[in-house]
Parts: C-alpha cells; sequence; structure tokens
C-alpha cells in the first residue's frame, strides 16, 4: 500500500461547471475525511465516512458539494456549479477508528477561474 | 480558547538552533491533540497523537508535551536542521472523537 492517494493533483475549471476528485485511502482504514484548506488557514473538516456510511458534514458543504463512499473503498467529492470561492486545496485523510493519527493524501488544487 | 490557536505564525532559524512552538485548544471536550508535519508539495505526516495529561512524546529531535487541563501543547525541535523547514499543524480531536479542528500553523523556516 503506497498511502493515501488523490486525483487529480491540479484541477483548473470555469466557474459554474462541475468537478469530481477521487481519494483512495489505505485499503484498511475504515475511516475516510475530507478537509479544505484556503489560503493562510489550517485545514478545515467537510465530512466524514466510516466505511460506506457519511456519518457527519461540515456546515461549510453546501448542498452543491456532495462526497460518496460505495462500498467503502475509494471516495469522491464532487462540487457542482463551482464559485471562485471554491478554489482551495481539498485533502483526503484516512484513519484505522478513532485512536490514530491521520494518514493524507497530497491534496487537489482546485483553482476556479 | 474557543479555536485551536498556535504561535508564532512563522519562524526563522538557524541551523543548529533549538525551537519550540505552541498550540492553545479548547480543554473542554477534549479527546486527542495531533501534531502533523507539513512540507511543500507533499502530505502532511502524522509526528504525535496525545491523549494524556502531562504526556510527553518523543520523535528524534522532536518533542511535544501537553496540558489537557489548561488546554496547550508545546511542540520542541533540537539543533533544527534545513530538512525540518515546514509547516507545523496541530489538531484537536473533538466531535466525540470524530472531527480534528485546525490551527493556522506555524511555518518553520530553518537556514544554513
Amino acid at each position: 500500500d503506497t498511502g493515501v492517494s488523490q486525483d487529480p493533483r491540479h484541477k483548473i475549471t470555469k466557474r459554474g461547471q462541475n468537478v469530481t476528485f477521487r481519494c483512495d485511502p489505505i485499503s484498511e482504514h475504515n475511516r475516510l475525511y475530507w478537509y479544505r484548506q484556503t489560503l493562510g488557514q489550517g485545514p478545515e473538516f467537510l465530512t466524514y465516512f466510516q466505511n460506506e456510511a457519511q456519518l457527519e458534514k461540515s456546515r461549510l458543504l453546501s448542498d452543491r458539494f456532495s462526497a460518496e463512499r460505495p462500498k467503502g473503498s475509494f471516495s469522491t467529492l464532487e462540487i457542482q456549479r463551482t464559485e471562485q470561492g471554491d478554489s482551495a486545496m481539498y485533502l483526503c485523510a484516512s484513519s484505522l477508528g478513532q485512536g490514530g493519527g491521520y494518514t493524507f493524501g497530497s491534496g487537489t488544487r482546485l483553482t476556479v477561474v | 480558547i474557543l479555536n485551536v490557536e498556535q504561535s508564532p505564525q512563522s519562524l526563522h532559524v538557524q541551523e543548529g538552533d533549538s525551537t519550540n512552538f505552541t498550540c492553545s485548544f479548547p480543554s473542554s471536550n477534549f479527546y486527542a491533540l495531533h501534531w502533523y508535519r507539513w512540507e511543500t508539495a507533499k502530505s502532511p505526516e502524522a509526528l504525535f497523537v496525545m491523549t494524556l495529561n502531562g504526556d510527553e512524546k518523543k520523535k528524534g529531535r522532536i518533542s511535544a508535551t501537553l496540558n489537557t487541563k489548561e488546554g496547550y501543547s508545546y511542540l520542541y525541535i533540537k539543533g533544527s536542521q534545513p530538512e525540518d523547514s515546514a509547516t507545523y499543524l496541530c489538531a484537536s480531536l473533538t466531535g466525540g472523537g470524530n472531527k480534528l479542528t485546525f490551527g493556522t500553523g506555524t511555518q518553520l523556516k530553518v537556514e544554513l
């Protein structure tokens, strides 16, 4: 296992377009998290899954955002009708239960023009 | 303290200097305190996960302490090296142990 993979690394899109990001966690990890980081801020929680169940969503996650984790393996984060304010680094992480550190991916840098 | 706060925001030190950073977090509903190192163009890397008041952890030249009663943690780097240059993030685990709340990080630059 080579860690948490995220694809793509960079995405430039026009305002109003839909984008989808993918995260492949460490296979043994049952928890998967999405975070977003904007300039000058720490990563902010968006949502998390335990296996295939999405158990919590932040208020930051407007109805334009949707995340899925079919079969409890990889996860996708879709943003519909992108806005310039969606420009950020989107980080995925996974963990085995609550107790340990998270393993992060390298992130997807989204730029909305 | 309502949010996770880190200081200083940035730090420039010379190779060989020892340095330390501070993380303040809400002491109520505490589950754990995480420290991560994030180098440019790489993934954030877990350094420590700390849960017990008075806990002290060490990894090579880096160590951390935890005070859950007053809500702070210190990260120490002894004999800084250029490869220590990174952003150091702390995060408090809250929300029933399901959500990390991050500080804004301390950006460390170690110069030769």
